[in-house]
């Protein structure tokens, strides 16, 4: 069995000062991983994916997450936030290979963005 | 932004009556997926599909039904609206063999 925990359900920055949103996973298999951001009232965009290659994985808008194993740990990350930031950020676990059944959603982080 | 397209977008309805959410994606994705979102919590996977005449049950029990008749087409109805039912319902698809999955901008349903 897969999960996915979101260690903070809110994160408030200033704009312009570095973004950190935590996730842990449990899996019994190699995971893939992704971060995606639900804007209000638009639907989920991946931000970026973790699939067995580098660890240190790049995503749209400068946001970018390491795969630690040994912490079991997919953080997401980016040096200097932007007011258009501000949305709800959601880290999926898949270790089915692809399935229809194999994404397990983590209950999301809300990132506030201070001016 | 992906090619997956969801009506309506709001929808306010009394009980009993029966409604039917749409969903249409023109990527030739031969996966698609419902999702059940209440505020705050997390997605639940409710129906998904393999491709035309492919129906499936997901993690989450559901009293709505689902039909493939088309490829780029996959519509979600309840014949009985209840306050239950009150949540957002997310519509995505994905390639075969791709975990990757593109959502649409979702459905918010308030069952009075």
């Amino acid at each position: 069995a897969q999960s996915v925990t979101q260690l903070d359900s809110h994160v408030s920055v200033s704009e312009g000062t570095p973004v950190l949103l935590r996730c842990n996973y449990s899996s019994s298999y190699s995971p893939s991983l992704f971060w995606y951001v639900q804007h209000p009232n638009k639907g989920l965009q991946l931000l970026l994916k973790y699939t067995s290659a580098a660890t240190l994985v790049k995503g749209i808008n400068g946001f970018e997450a390491e795969f630690k194993k040994s912490e079991t740990s997919f953080h997401l990350t980016k040096p200097s936030a932007h007011m258009s930031d501000a949305a709800e950020y959601f880290c999926v676990v898949s270790d089915s290979g692809g399935g229809a059944d194999g994404l397990t959603f983590g209950k999301g982080t809300h990132l506030i963005i201070q001016p | 932004e992906a090619d997956i397209y969801q009506t309506p977008r709001y929808l306010v309805i009394g009980t009993g009556k029966k409604i039917t959410l749409e969903c249409s994606q023109t990527m030739g994705h031969d996966k698609m997926y419902w999702y059940q979102q209440d505020p705050g919590m997390e997605l639940h996977l409710i129906h998904y599909s393999y491709g035309v005449n492919s129906t499936e049950k997901g993690d989450l029990s559901s009293e709505s039904t689902v039909s493939r008749i088309r490829t780029e087409h996959f519509p979600l109805t309840l014949e009985s609206a209840r306050p239950s039912h009150t949540s957002q319902y997310l519509c995505a698809s994905s390639l075969a063999g791709a975990e990757t999955q593109y959502f649409g901008p979702g459905t918010r349903l308030l069952v009075l």
